[in-house]
């Protein structure tokens, strides 16, 4: 299996301000996903981030507002930009390991 | 679309009561087909999968799902639960044969009285 770390776990931010969530998984992997999970719902897939492009995102998600950065095979970031109580939620990294999607711990994010 | 329906929103059961959760989904080709568990406070974990060969797939802490095509299901099974099953359930589904996105049902969230 791959071993996922994401930071922060949590935080509380203001409306407005942006947040860079930060991936690391303890192998090399081609596919990574960044999830959201809103409270009392399920996973809903914002973008599939591969080494060497752009992200691809799904309907209802924009780079600008969910900036993705994917510099090598080990590392990702989310950014969540210009952020509104809205946005408050979990954010899962995930990546494909051999035909297997691993999840990260998750950062709970609260937007005042 | 495809579309993952999983029945139950929150089962209740007593220890060593059997478990059945439920998961139907809708796309007609291969498919790839998971259970995921999450803990409370824990991250999510895949409990089993199924991708071909028998549809009969244990996967861990006595678990095991029941890959029906006809019905399009992959009910999750327990014979005997325990309080440390309480938890939330995620069925998955991905297009088989392709790099294609994990689909998520709803979850359901399981409460074992002690």
């Amino acid at each position: 299996s791959a071993v996922i770390s994401q930071k922060p776990s949590r935080d509380i931010c203001q409306r407005g301000t942006s947040l860079t969530i930060q991936c690391q998984v303890d192998s090399q992997v081609t596919m990574m996903f960044w999830y959201r999970q809103q409270p009392g719902q399920s996973l809903t897939l914002i973008a599939t981030a591969n080494q060497g492009s752009e992200a691809t995102y799904e309907s209802g998600f924009v780079i600008d507002k969910f900036p993705i950065s994917r510099p090598n095979l080990t590392f990702s970031t989310l950014t969540v930009s210009n952020m509104s109580p809205e946005d408050s939620s979990i954010y899962l990294c995930s990546v494909q390991f051999k035909d297997t999607q691993y999840f990260g711990p998750g950062t709970r994010l609260t937007v005042l | 679309a495809q579309s993952v329906s999983q029945h139950n929103h929150h089962v209740i059961l007593s220890e060593a009561a059997s478990l059945e959760l439920g998961c139907n989904y809708s796309y007609g080709g291969t498919v790839n087909l998971f259970w995921y568990v999450q803990y409370p406070g824990q991250h999510l974990q895949l409990l089993l999968k199924y991708f071909s060969g028998d549809p009969l797939v244990k996967g861990i802490k006595g678990f095991e799902a029941e890959f029906i095509k006809s019905k399009f299901s992959f009910n999750l099974r327990k014979p005997s639960v325990q309080w440390s099953d309480t938890a939330e359930y995620f069925c998955a589904v991905k297009r088989g044969g392709s790099q294609g996105n994990l689909i998520f049902g709803k979850g359901t969230k399981l409460s074992v009285k002690p």
